[in-house]
């Protein structure tokens, strides 16, 4: 079954912290990968996405992601967190083109200023 | 320009009532997907069309759910004979297509007491 595991459900850290959220997924095939971030109070926005090439992508507000397709993950980092980027994260994997998106059950970051 | 809108944004009804929840994509997407998001959890995939048609509702989870969409734009998500359980945010999301990024709207909450 396809399914994305995110292993920290509540992360708190200091403002200039460095981050990582886990994600894994359960696929075999060909897959498309994101993480959406929802503000307080927002919709879920895009942060960046992985479809092919680079696995080393890059999105808004320096954020970054490595997919390492051998170990079915596509970790999220920032060096230095600030205050603003307190938000739930969240994983999605898109098995093939199907359109169709598998979320994890996401990530509250709360960063201190 | 403008995104992508759901209407109500908060719905409560009472168990046992029908429900309809509007979504508004963004224009000229083809591609509208609903997700049913419940406290503390990613988004959960409901339906996904292309241009009129559902090209999957596998994640309908019972007959009690139904999705239109007949001149493929706004989209209407049903309810009949609503349940307890059925209380979460239901999201909207559009695209240009397969594979590409999806754009979320504020999601609808419907409450069902």
């Amino acid at each position: 079954a396809q399914s994305v595991s995110q292993h920290n459900h509540h992360v708190i850290l200091s403002e200039a912290a460095s981050l990582e959220l886990g994600c894994n997924y359960s696929y075999g095939g060909t897959v498309n990968l994101f993480w959406y971030v929802q503000y307080p109070g927002q919709h879920l926005q895009l942060l960046l996405k992985y479809f092919s090439g680079d696995p080393l992508v890059k999105g808004i507000k320096g954020f970054e992601a490595e997919f390492i397709k051998s170990k079915f993950s596509f970790n999220l980092r920032k060096p230095s967190v600030q205050w603003s980027d307190t938000a739930e994260y969240f994983c999605a994997l898109e098995p093939g083109n199907t359109g169709k998106l598998i979320f994890g059950q996401g990530t509250t970051l709360q960063v201190k200023p | 320009g403008a995104g992508v809108s759901q209407t109500p944004s908060n719905k409560v009804t009472e168990k046992g009532k029908y429900v309809e929840l509007r979504c508004d994509p963004i224009s000229g997407h083809t591609a509208l997907y609903w997700y049913r998001q419940s406290l503390g959890q990613g988004p959960e995939f409901l339906i996904y069309f292309q241009g009129t048609g559902a090209a999957d509702d596998s994640g309908l989870p019972n007959d009690r759910f139904f999705a239109v969409r007949p001149e493929g734009s706004v989209s209407t998500l049903k309810i009949q004979r609503t349940e307890r359980g059925d209380s979460a945010v239901y999201l909207c999301a559009s695209s240009d297509g397969t594979g590409n990024e999806q754009y979320f709207g504020p999601g609808t909450r419907l409450t069902v007491t």
